[in-house]
């Protein structure tokens, strides 16, 4: 069983266009990361949402965490191409460090 | 600063050898993490480990698998006797302790042919 669930899990749009990506879990978490992960290249950190109903902004994404901290959602205005890569949210339980990964978005944003 | 270095990036190993896949974290980060990617999925936790010691090995696989972090040069991850579905993208994360930032490397792509 999945802990996160993150929809959907492929998602292609042209240039300019909006997307939102969810990341989902029946139980409730104290933190929220969202990563980007290019073609070839490790996770990159985008984001950590803490407190619910927090609304990030990352210039063009906008990170929002749900009120009972079981859901969040990642939106991109105007897409372009530079977007393009698997969008992964991760949680990590206890005080260990270590992240338990949803199993990613891809998108891809063409021309 | 350098970033966390893995190698080699592309490794090649025929069934039934071993894998010794490196990980040298960023400097002055002693906490190191290994995950497992297979192809258009997420990312599996495998072992936590600080220096000369394991914290947690509860996402290794029970048999050939192992990982060591000694108290002088990189961290370890080794496979013995590679199986075709060990075929994977193997990342290391580091981070200087438990609540901060972890920083991941560019993953090592091992291909058992």
């Amino acid at each position: 069983t999945q802990l996160l669930e993150q929809s959907p899990q492929f998602l292609s749009i042209q240039e300019g266009e909006n997307l939102t990506v969810y990341c989902n879990s029946s139980s409730v978490f104290s933190s929220l990361q969202w990563y980007r992960q290019e073609p070839g290249e490790g996770p990159v950190l985008l984001v950590t949402v803490v407190t619910g109903g927090e609304v990030k902004k990352l210039k063009r994404l906008t990170f929002q965490f749900g009120d009972a901290r079981k859901d969040s959602s990642l939106h991109i205005t105007a897409a372009q191409t530079g977007d393009t890569g698997l969008y992964l949210c991760a949680l990590s339980p206890g005080n260990t460090g270590k992240l338990i990964f949803g199993q990613g978005t891809t998108l891809q944003v063409k021309p | 600063n350098a970033g966390v270095m893995q190698n080699p990036r592309h490794l090649v190993r025929r069934r039934g050898q071993e894998a010794r896949l490196r990980c040298s974290p960023m400097k002055g980060h002693s906490h190191v993490y290994w995950y497992r990617q297979l192809p258009e999925e997420g990312l599996k936790f495998m072992v936590y480990l600080q220096k000369e010691n394991i914290i947690d090995e509860s996402g290794m696989p029970k048999e050939r698998f192992s990982a060591e972090f000694p108290k002088e040069g990189p961290s370890i991850l080794r496979i013995q006797q590679v199986v075709r579905g060990d075929s994977a993208a193997y990342f290391c994360a580091s981070s200087p302790g438990t609540a901060s930032e972890a920083f991941f490397g560019q993953g090592t792509r091992l291909t058992v042919v």
